[in-house]
């Protein structure tokens, strides 16, 4: 059965200051994908990143990078420079290649202090 | 904006009612997925359908049911209603049926069960 964690349930952290969200996942298959969404307090959920299990290039995107360790099973978050407006719930999630089974995490609610 | 539409945003409703949830997906969307949002079980997959057809299950229970119609919009009927079914649904669209692709979601309808 696919299964993610987030074991961080809660992290604050102060303007500016770098932070990794981790997520850790398990599954049967050799061919999946590996998501990360927002949900800030006003509700929606916000696409991040998908990665394939085939590629373990690392990405960055301005101030969010995402490391993905198959090795490891992990596929952490880190947004550097944090910003207020980063404060929201992350959701990790695992999705099978075919049949759409998506599994999320639990999430992790970031605060960013001013 | 998403360009996913959910309607109504929140519904109010007692026990043992029936309701029905809208979702009208991105334009060229062809896949549909709900999920439900709650505090004690977090996201879960409840269902999807691409293209008319049902393509995969999540923990959808025997009281609720979906179906796509043929312009693609989907309705989430949920019956029976009990006081656990407090929740926020939201509903997804992707292209296509494969999980590589990102899903975009709605901004969810709120229901209380009074």
């Amino acid at each position: 059965a696919q299964k993610v964690t987030q074991a961080q349930t809660e992290i604050s952290v102060v303007e500016k200051e770098d932070v990794t969200l981790d997520c850790v996942y398990e599954t049967r298959d050799t061919t999946y994908y590996l998501f990360w969404y927002k949900q800030p307090p006003s509700g929606e959920l916000v696409f991040l990143i998908r990665r394939n299990s085939f590629d373990e290039q690392n990405e960055i995107s301005g101030r969010y990078s995402w490391n993905f360790q198959k090795s490891t099973s992990s596929f952490n978050f880190t947004i550097t420079a944090s910003q207020v407006v980063d404060s929201a719930v992350y959701f990790c999630a695992l999705s099978e290649a075919r049949g759409q089974n998506f599994v999320f995490g639990p999430g992790t609610r970031l605060s960013v202090l001013p | 904006d998403s360009g996913v539409t959910q309607t109504p945003k929140h519904l109010i409703t007692a026990t043992g009612q029936r309701v029905t949830l809208r979702c009208s997906p991105r334009s060229g969307d062809l896949s549909v997925y709900w999920y439900q949002q709650s505090l004690d079980q977090g996201l879960q997959f409840l269902i999807q359908y691409y293209n008319g057809e049902e393509r995969a299950k999540g923990n959808i229970l025997e009281r609720f049911s979906a179906q796509q119609f043929p312009d693609l919009h989907s309705e989430l009927n949920l019956s029976s209603l009990e006081l656990g079914d407090s929740a926020l649904y939201f509903c997804a669209s992707s292209l296509g049926d494969d999980s590589n692709q990102p899903q975009h979601f709605g901004d969810g309808t709120r229901l209380s069960i009074l």
